[in-house]
């Protein structure tokens, strides 16, 4: 078990609505990273944040934003959505040490958003 | 850019075969990381190793053994005497150097492995 969770596990919305998703990183790690992987994909890089701050940003538009907390949980927004951001999206956990990454990563169990 | 290809996308054995999943990526950094991950059914991302560009020494893990060769930018997994408990997606990826800040991974598609019993 990784400790890295993720709420909800499941949703729907319409296209244009709003979705926050929310991911609790593991004990002692500082940094959260945001992974869209849609069906029969891998998983894309959207961002990463540490302290609290976006660091590292993947080719996705604007309205997909995030925000890290002082406790290192993280959410994910996305604003008016689109069909194709239907997909699972996984949240990881790592740290981060003296500017330095490991980049080793540890997952969620994601959340699956379809959009109608 | 960067770039993982997964050139097979399902393989189907029978328990107790050796199986190769292959993995070829394409880089410009001299530092790298690569890595394999096993996707099971409940969606979340398994990892199983981590090598860095600098080590090329094999590795195994029980069943399991990592061929790495950057002569031929490959980094293949053999699960030998497979099990029903193996069948997954593997997910193989590359990340950027060590020294930088991001822990960005770049994916391959997948390999979707079935082993029956």
């Amino acid at each position: 078990e990784t400790g890295v969770t993720q709420s909800p596990t499941h949703l729907i919305k319409t296209r244009g609505q709003q979705v926050t998703l929310r991911c609790s990183s593991q004990s002692g790690h500082n940094t959260v990273s945001w992974y869209q992987q849609a069906l029969g994909q891998g998983p894309q890089f959207i961002f990463q944040y540490y302290r609290e701050e976006e660091n590292g940003r993947g080719n996705f538009p604007p309205r997909f934003s995030g925000l890290q907390f002082p406790n290192y949980s993280s959410e994910l927004n996305v604003n008016a959505l689109e069909l194709d951001d239907s997909a699972l999206y996984l949240c990881a956990s790592s740290h981060r040490l003296a500017g330095a990454h490991t980049g080793e990563l540890f997952f969620g169990e994601g959340s699956r958003l379809t959009v109608l | 850019a960067q770039k993982v290809t997964q050139a097979q996308t399902e393989i189907s054995v029978v328990e107790k075969e050796d199986v190769t999943l292959d993995c070829v990526y394409e880089t410009r950094d001299t530092t790298y990381y690569l890595f394999w991950y096993k996707q099971p059914p409940s969606g979340e991302l398994v990892f199983l190793i981590r090598r860095n560009s600098f080590d090329e020494q094999n590795e195994i893990s029980g069943r399991y053994s990592w061929n790495f060769q950057k002569s031929t930018s490959s980094f293949n997994f053999t699960i030998t005497a497979s099990q029903v408990v193996d069948s997954a997606v593997y997910f193989c990826a590359l990340s950027e150097g060590f020294t930088g800040a991001n822990s960005k991974l770049t994916f391959g598609k997948g390999i979707t492995l079935s082993v029956r019993p």
